[in-house]
């Protein structure tokens, strides 16, 4: 089974300092790994995500994630954080495609980030 | 314009009513999705259509039964409401046959209130 774990409830960073939230997964096999963004209120939004290749994935709105296949993470991180970026962050798993197997994506708990001005 | 649009956004209803959420996609995508969204913001995967064809249906009451008219809209037609149905539900959407987004698509979400 797959699953995800994001340690950390909160995080508070001060707008212009870097930020990180930390992703670590289990999964059997090669994983595919994503993090999405909600606002109060909406809907989740796309930021990134890793399939293959380089293991440093930009996204959008300057956020950007390193796949680490040893440590089994995926932390997502900005150089510099706007006040703009509060709001709830997943981290999601799932496993390579093959005839069979589900298609769901499994996330984490979530990460509130707030970021003071 | 949009993407994954679901209706209503807001549910109230009373315990033991029966109730629709509907979803329709526009991206010409070929997989659709449920998930909840508990008091706690943590979600859970609750059905998945390919081409109109149930592909997962995980553990939730049989009160609950997924409709897919056609490959762009799947319905969440909920029966007898409880207080602890009460959450928000997400409508997503991904394009699994090649070639694939990977990517899945979610809607703005209903949120539902069982009084």
């Amino acid at each position: 089974a797959q699953s995800v774990a994001q340690p950390e409830d909160q995080v508070n960073v001060a707008e212009g300092n870097p930020l990180t939230v930390k992703c670590t997964y289990s999964v059997s096999g090669n994983p595919y790994l994503f993090w999405y963004v909600q606002y109060p209120n909406r809907g989740l939004q796309f930021l990134l995500k890793y399939i293959t290749g380089d293991n440093l994935v930009k996204g959008s709105y300057g956020f950007e994630a390193e796949f680490n296949k040893s440590q089994t993470s995926f932390h997502l991180k900005k150089p510099s954080a706007l006040v703009s970026d509060s709001a709830l962050y997943f981290c999601a798993v799932r496993d390579r495609p093959r005839p069979g197997s589900a298609r769901q994506l499994t996330f984490g708990s979530g990460t509130q980030l707030t970021v003071l001005p | 314009d949009t993407a994954v649009s679901q209706t209503p956004k807001y549910l109230v209803t009373q315990m033991g009513n029966d109730k629709s959420i509907k979803c329709e996609q526009n991206l010409g995508h070929d997989t659709m999705y449920w998930y909840k969204q508990d008091s706690k913001k943590f979600l859970k995967i609750m059905f998945s259509y390919n081409n109109k064809e149930l592909i997962i249906n995980e553990t939730v009451p049989n009160r609950f039964s997924p409709k897919s008219p056609d490959k762009a809209h799947l319905n969440l037609h909920i029966n007898s409401l409880e207080l602890g149905d009460s959450a928000v539900y997400f409508c997503a959407s991904s394009q699994e046959r090649q070639p694939s987004t990977d990517t899945q698509y979610f809607g703005p979400g209903t949120r539902l209130t069982v009084l």
